[in-house]
């Protein structure tokens, strides 16, 4: 069966560049949902987007945005980036309500 | 302090012996979910237990789910050196979020 698909699954970048991040749900998945983990922390949620309309919100920095496209792909575009941006990017889609079952294997970026 | 907290931070224990791990969360859920990772790899589902429900058994794991002290364990019996990895939890707040807290997570070591 089709799993996310996220890409790059390794990124380097220095201070001050920017990075996109994409996301490919499981088809017919509705939900897409964004979380970064720093080294040795747990998931932080950034950001949830349902049926392509932003729905929820977390600790994502203003110098981060995100967009759900019509093919339901969604990017992560990161721009002046710090070191401590340097972290696992997960992506995870679900239906919505159904649990969250299915996540990427994850970029990871590191900034130099 | 956040969401879905784990307790102990890390366990060591001898191949064949049963793990433990502990979750606490503060704002009621819909459901709540149980994930390993190894070393700086993917999330994997393990199981999902809804508000509704107090146990539920997949293979060697088991979990409950105490809503009236917001908290649920993971065991894992006759464990395995392959068992080895960190274990989170992850809550789905009550009120139409589209979002999972993470957290801290468990790094469980089983020893050969």
């Amino acid at each position: 069966a089709a799993g996310v698909i996220q890409s790059p699954r390794h990124l380097i970048k220095e201070k001050r560049e920017t990075a996109t991040l994409k996301c490919y749900p499981i088809p017919r998945h509705d939900t897409v949902y964004w979380y970064q983990q720093g080294p040795g922390q747990d998931p932080q949620f950034l950001i949830s987007f349902y049926e392509k309309m932003q729905s929820d919100k977390g600790s994502i920095p203003d110098r981060f945005s995100a967009q759900q496209f019509s093919d339901y792909h969604s990017e992560l575009n990161m721009s002046s980036l710090e070191l401590g941006d340097s972290a696992l990017y997960f992506c995870a889609s679900s239906l919505a309500g159904r649990g969250l079952k299915d996540f990427g294997p994850g970029t990871r970026l590191t900034v130099t | 302090s956040q969401q879905g907290e784990e307790d102990p931070q890390a366990l060591s224990i001898q191949e064949g012996e049963n793990a433990t791990m502990n979750c606490s969360y503060k704002t009621s859920i819909n459901n709540l979910q149980w994930y390993r990772q190894n070393s700086g790899r993917g999330l994997v589902h393990l199981i999902l237990i809804r508000s509704n429900e107090r146990e539920k058994h997949s293979g060697r794991l088991r979990v409950t789910l105490d809503t009236s002290k917001k908290s649920s364990s993971l065991l894992i019996t006759a464990s395995r050196a392959a068992d080895t990895a960190s274990y989170f939890c992850a809550t789905d707040p009550r009120g139409g979020t589209y979002k999972y807290i993470f957290g801290t997570g468990t790094r469980l070591k089983v020893l050969a």
